[in-house]
């Protein structure tokens, strides 16, 4: 059973970093792209940023590009989000999510729980 | 243009068909899929690629597409499938994702 945990949510103030892990289990990891997407309290799907299986193409969503890095470990099954200048308006449910592909297609059959920041002083 | 647009809420009788679109300048050289996500839950794939669902998904939703729209069809809506509903694709640079905004199924 493909399962994907989040952790690392928290209530942070404005400017400062945090860092988002995703525990992934169930298949194999490096054989997959992967991505973060967040919600906002009442709002939409938001794509933050994806990477594909080998880590050599990344991209960004134009809000969080140069203040926030995706990584992933493939020897550990594990897949970060390294937030820093953060800001009221990335407060949201972070969301760690497969695309079907090695690449960045976009194309998400996993989602997990999600983890919650709330950016606030 | 890296958005995707969908209106913000449709509404079906129960039984009756409904088509949710998405468009987009993307949608003319990647396909769309399209996600559904009930309150409190995280997103469901429910159309992926040109016409594709995945296993677990009923065959009354079904996908197309026309030039800079795509289309999500749900023949013979149920009550369980009131939820929200979103697009995606690659944009048109091809490295990055974009959602769109949703649209809010109600059956009647």
């Amino acid at each position: 059973e493909v399962q994907l945990v989040e952790s690392g949510g928290g209530l942070v103030q404005p400017g400062s970093s945090l860092r988002l892990s995703c525990a992934a289990s169930g298949f194999t990891f490096d054989d997959y792209a992967m991505h973060w997407v967040r919600q906002a309290p009442g709002k939409g799907l938001e794509w933050v940023s994806g990477i594909n299986w080998n880590s050599n193409t990344i991209g960004y969503a134009d809000s969080v590009k140069g203040r926030f890095t995706i990584s992933r470990d493939n020897g550990k099954n594990s897949l970060h989000l390294q937030m820093n200048s953060l800001r009221g308006e990335d407060t949201a449910l972070y969301y760690c999510a497969r695309d079907r592909h090695l690449a960045v297609a976009g194309v998400v059959d996993y989602w997990g729980r999600g983890t919650l920041v709330t950016v606030s002083s | 243009s890296s958005e995707l647009t969908q209106d913000p809420a449709v509404s079906v009788a129960l039984g009756q068909t409904v088509r949710i679109t998405c468009q987009g300048d993307s949608l003319r050289k990647y396909h769309a899929n399209w996600y559904q996500q009930k309150p409190g839950q995280a997103p469901v794939l429910v159309i992926f690629g040109k016409d594709n669902r995945p296993s677990a998904i009923p065959g009354r939703f079904s996908g197309s597409s026309s030039g800079n729209t795509a289309s999500l069809t749900v023949t013979g809506a149920q009550a369980e499938d009131e939820a929200d509903y979103y697009c995606n694709s690659r944009d048109s640079s091809g490295n990055h994702v974009v959602f769109g905004g949703g649209t809010k199924l109600t059956v009647l």
